[in-house]
Formats: structure tokens, sequence, C-alpha cells
């Protein structure tokens, strides 16, 4: 069965560093999504991507954040100068339509900034 | 912004009991989704239920859709030890944009 994949599983990185998290949604799939989840707490939207550019983006998601699909297979998310709250499980996902299909996730990348 | 909330926030229960957990949201909808999530995992999708439709069934797995009350509840029969996960509903916001909205998830614990 296709899957969205991610990488790098986990990351460890210096407070004020810039992080790429990179993904390759499945092939047919024509919207992208990062969500995050910080430890023990709820999957937060972050943005949502359709013919390439963001469609819908949450508060969370300001101008230390960045998505772009710089090819036809990938899809990235650039955190630059990261802060200590930044540490959470960034979840990519996909879905072939919108409205009444079902997204796919991937297994996640976990950050860690210390 | 509106949002999915799950009840309770934690279930335990024994081996072949049957598991309920409801979602409750605040604006109008699409669809209405439950997400499976093992410990440290990614999200799995179990069901879609539309906002037409009123009860969906998946194997074990029972979904209801109550729009008028804003809620869906997803049952789980005779549930076993590896259906001990993290559930969450989402929903759709019916804005036109892109934008599925996680609860905060209901953590089901199954005894054997």
């Amino acid at each position: 069965e296709p899957e969205v994949t991610q990488t790098p599983s986990h990351q460890v990185t210096q407070m004020g560093q810039e992080v790429i998290l990179r993904c390759v949604p499945i092939s047919n799939h024509l919207y992208f999504y990062w969500y995050r989840q910080i430890l023990g707490q709820k999957v937060e939207f972050l943005v949502s991507f359709y013919n390439n550019e963001i469609s819908e983006k949450s508060e969370i998601f300001d101008d230390q954040f960045s998505v772009e699909r710089p090819d036809g297979s990938n899809f990235t998310l650039k955190i630059r100068s990261t802060k200590l709250e930044d540490s959470a499980m960034y979840f990519c996902a996909s879905s072939e339509f919108h409205s009444g299909n079902t997204i796919y996730f991937g297994e996640g990348s976990w950050l860690t900034v210390v | 912004s509106q949002q999915g909330e799950e009840d309770p926030q934690a279930l335990s229960i024994q081996e072949g009991e049957n598991a309920t957990m409801n979602c409750s949201y605040k604006t109008s909808i699409n669809n209405l989704q439950w997400y499976r999530q093992n410990s440290g995992r990614g999200l799995v999708h179990l069901i879609l239920i539309r906002s037409n439709e009123r009860e969906k069934h998946s194997g074990r797995l029972r979904v209801t859709l109550d729009t008028s009350k804003k809620s869906s509840s997803l049952l789980i029969t005779a549930s076993r030890a590896a259906d001990t996960a993290s559930y969450f509903c989402a929903t759709d916001e019916n804005t036109g944009g892109f934008k599925t909205i996680f609860g905060a998830g209901t953590r089901l614990f199954v005894k054997a």
C-alpha cells in the first residue's frame, strides 16, 4: 500500500538553527499537510498546500515556518531559527482530494531543540 | 477555531468489553473522521463519515454522527489488548479551505 514517508525520523538541533523536514507524499495525491504534536498533547494543524501554494495555515504557522514543493515528489517544512518550544513530532500528510477524503499520515519526524 | 473534542480523555476497560468514545465539534462540517495513534507513531485512518450519513460500520468499529448535536461517537466492540491506543476525531471545516482539525483524543487502555 502506498504510504507517506518522512525524513529524518529524529533530529536534534541547537536553538536558533534552521531545520528542514522532508516528506514524500503519496504519488497521486494533490493535497499536502503538515501537523505537529507536542509530546502528550493534541495533533495541531500547521498548514495545507495545494496547487503549489498554501491553502490554509494556522496561527502557529508564523514567519518562522515555510513550506515548499521543490520538485514533483518532495514536500518540505522549513523552520528558521528554531526555539525550544518547537520541539515536537511533525507529521506530514497527503490526500487525493480534500473534502470527504482520507488523509494519510507519515510516521512523523521527531524534532528536539536543545 | 472549530475543534473536535473527545470524551472521555482516558478510558480503561477489560478485553472483550466495548469501548465508546465521543467527539463534539462547534461548526458545520463536511465530514468527520476517526484516527488511531499508537504511542509515538503516526495517525492511522479508521473511518470517515460524511455529514449526510448517520451511522457507519467497519469491522468492529461503529461510528455515529448527529449533526444536530454536533457530535459523533466511536464504538469498538469486543475490544482487544491491541486496541490500546489514542483515538482522535478530526473534522473538515466547511469553509472552502483545506483544513482538518483534530481533537485532543481519548487514550484507550484495554487490559488483557
